[in-house]
């Protein structure tokens, strides 16, 4: 099966700083990424939508300017979580879809800003 | 709108026992249906998806899930569960296979031996 890796698997960050998140189809092309964010003993929540060489779609209420998303190659995507705060703690998952017939996830990364 | 409903947010059965997971959903198109299962740590696997045809459909692992369009409903089933399906369980709609998905809150499910 396809195999979506996500890195780091688990990240500690002080508030006011930035991290990114890359999300990466190891052995396929993914036209098209998908960025979930999953709080403690909840649902997955979509962010944004991101296809290759264009911009994010990002769901309505998240920060666009907060959260970026860059799709630049048809194997990569990263979230980069901006002036990260206490509250964007959480996990974030990524999924990719190519020209298989479904979309696979990545194991997701634990953020904790302190 | 378009959502997921699991009834159940935690369920335990004893191992060797039948189980039933439930999703009802809410979708203006016609929808293709997930349940996927996610183990601590660890991604989200596909159990199964239905988008027409037979609506009893088989997945993975000895899963399988039946459509009532009538009660916009697609439970996840097993026969006898095994410690190892011990696991968060989400039902998702989406319009397709690479598209975005509405996540049902999710099913922990428990097994003792």
């Amino acid at each position: 099966g396809a195999v979506v890796s996500q890195h780091p698997s688990w990240v500690i960050c002080k508030s006011g700083t930035s991290v990114k998140i890359e999300c990466r189809s190891l052995d396929f092309q993914a036209t098209t990424m998908f960025w979930y964010r999953q709080f403690p003993k909840q649902s997955l929540m979509l962010m944004a939508t991101s296809n290759e060489g264009s911009k994010a779609t990002y769901e309505q209420g998240v920060e666009k300017d907060k959260f970026l998303i860059n799709h630049a190659s048809l194997t990569l995507s990263t979230l980069t979580v901006t002036s990260a705060h206490p509250e964007d703690s959480s996990f974030y998952i990524c999924s990719a879809a190519g020209a298989r017939s479904e979309q696979y996830f990545g194991p997701g990364t634990r953020l904790t800003v302190t | 709108a378009q959502s997921v409903t699991q009834p159940d947010i935690h369920i335990t059965v004893s191992e060797g026992a039948s189980l039933e997971l439930r999703c009802n959903y809410s979708y203006g198109a016609t929808p293709y249906l997930f349940w996927y299962v996610q183990s601590p740590g660890q991604g989200l696997q596909l159990l199964l998806k239905y988008f027409s045809g037979d609506t009893l459909v088989q997945g993975i692992k000895g899963f399988e899930a039946e459509f009532k369009r009538s009660q916009s409903s697609f439970n996840l089933r097993k026969p006898s569960v095994h410690w190892s399906d011990a696991a968060e369980y989400f039902c998702a709609v989406g319009a397709g296979s690479t598209d975005k998905l509405i996540f049902g809150t999710g099913t922990r499910l428990q097994v003792f031996p």
